[in-house]
């Protein structure tokens, strides 16, 4: 069965400083990965998406994300963060080749320090 | 970019109470979705839809039944509410050509004493 982990459920950093957001799945066909960002009070939007090709891909807002078959991991990054990061990130992964049915991790919540 | 609205906003019932949970989407699109979300569970999707009349049981469906009667309106009932299904319930839309794109409504907050 298809799984998410997504290991760290909360992480702090200070504006400034860099940031990684873990993220490992478990699927046994071609994973289509995802990043999706909740804002406090409101729903999910999408940060970036994996299909192929390279295995970094660039999202809004200064984000970027590895895929890494060996691994099965697909890690966030962003070089700096800003206070408006602070938000709960969810890692995805498409399970339904023509359904659209994604599997969401449990979620991390970033907190910036100003 | 695709709005998605939910209605009500926040809803307290009781157990054993009749709920209905509404979700509209403007752009027409062919996929909707009702997710709810728990601490410690993230998103999981109780049901789907293609399109008008058609419905798709998800992974966590029991308890919940979803009626989409036109491309714009999903619905999802709670028949019987029960204290375990007190939650923040999202409803979403994606198009079938950028089905992973999917765009999110503010989410409905529901509790059920």
């Amino acid at each position: 069965a298809q799984s998410v982990t997504q290991p760290d459920a909360r992480v702090t950093v200070s504006e400034g400083a860099s940031l990684q957001l873990r993220c490992k799945y478990s699927y046994s066909g071609t994973p289509y990965l995802f990043w999706y960002v909740q804002y406090p009070r409101q729903g999910l939007q999408l940060l970036l998406k994996y299909y192929s090709g390279d295995p970094v891909v660039q999202g809004v807002n200064g984000f970027e994300a590895e895929f890494s078959k060996s691994n099965s991991s697909f890690h966030l990054r962003k070089a700096s963060v800003h206070w408006s990061d602070s938000a709960v990130y969810f890692c995805v992964l498409r399970t339904g080749a023509n359904t659209g049915k994604l599997t969401f991790g449990h979620g991390t919540i970033l907190r910036v320090h100003p | 970019e695709a709005a998605v609205t939910q209605s009500p906003r926040n809803k307290v019932t009781v157990t054993g109470g009749n709920v209905t949970l509404s979700c509209r989407q403007t752009n027409s699109h062919n996929y909707m979705y009702w997710y709810r979300q728990d601490t410690g569970h993230g998103l999981r999707l109780i049901h789907y839809s293609y399109g008008a009349g058609n419905l798709q049981i998800g992974d966590v469906p029991d308890g919940y039944k979803a009626t989409r009667t036109t491309q714009e309106d999903f619905f999802l009932l709670l028949e019987l509410a029960s204290p375990s299904q007190t939650s923040l319930y999202f409803c979403a839309s994606s198009d079938y050509q950028t089905q992973d794109t999917q765009y999110f409504g503010p989410g409905t907050r529901l509790l059920v004493l």
